[in-house]
């Protein structure tokens, strides 16, 4: 049983380039996020899913994309990589909205 | 929508003395309270929960927090602390009555232990 697992661990990116973070979870849990944590910012919520095929925004969803295609699985893109969006990113998942979150190892993202 | 505070951003300690992290959340008829620990260069992980019931809940390492509905706290306390207890920790609040409340965390409070 892993859990949530997030990939890549690290990535270094040229601004304007685009990429995808990957995350998964075996917990058949229905409700998916992504978070980006920041010096001195806590935990910012950018986009989360309900369910399989539903997608909703967080509280700074702006430059990122996501798509929940199997419950399993919630993809984190960037279209056009800008040097505000170096960060760490986290991924984790719920059997509902108010229970408790688990959450992946996180991916270090470097935009220059 | 609720709301947590974390007053604190940073708390120093020596090792083996007392410590008191503190959360407060905005006041609502029922909440779920949670304490989660983030270990240098890892994920979050549950420390402890409170969903209803004794107001005091235990982790295994040895901490614990008391849910004050008066004060509309739930701090976060360990008699001794050890090197090894060196995270950050972020207090979340949870409406259960609210289907669509998420999870809100605190900003979280830096715990250093010296030496």
């Amino acid at each position: 049983n892993a859990g949530v697992t997030q990939t890549p661990k690290f990535r270094v990116l040229k601004t304007g380039q685009s990429m995808t973070l990957l995350c998964a979870q075996d917990m058949n849990h229905e409700y998916m996020y992504w978070y980006r944590q920041d010096p001195g910012m806590g935990l910012r919520l950018i986009h989360y899913s309900v369910g399989e095929g539903t997608t909703a925004k967080g509280e700074v969803p702006d430059g990122y994309n996501v798509s929940r295609l199997k419950k399993q699985n919630f993809l984190l893109g960037l279209e056009s990589a800008a040097p505000s969006q170096t960060s760490v990113y986290f991924c984790a998942s719920s059997p509902n909205l108010s229970y408790e979150q688990y959450f992946g190892p996180g991916t270090r993202l470097t935009v220059t | 929508a609720q709301s947590v505070t974390q007053l604190d951003s940073q708390v120093p300690v020596f090792e083996e003395a007392p410590v008191e992290l503190r959360c407060n959340y905005s006041s609502s008829v029922s909440v779920y309270l949670f304490w989660y620990v983030q270990y240098p260069n890892q994920g979050l992980q549950l420390l402890l929960k409170y969903l209803s019931g004794s107001t005091l809940v235990e982790s295994i390492n040895g901490f614990e927090a008391e849910f004050n509905k008066s004060q509309t706290s739930f701090h976060l306390r360990k008699p001794s602390v050890h090197i090894s207890d060196t995270a950050e920790y972020f207090c979340a609040v949870s409406d259960p009555l609210n289907r669509d409340d998420k999870i809100i965390f605190g900003k979280g409070t830096r715990l250093h232990i010296l030496p």
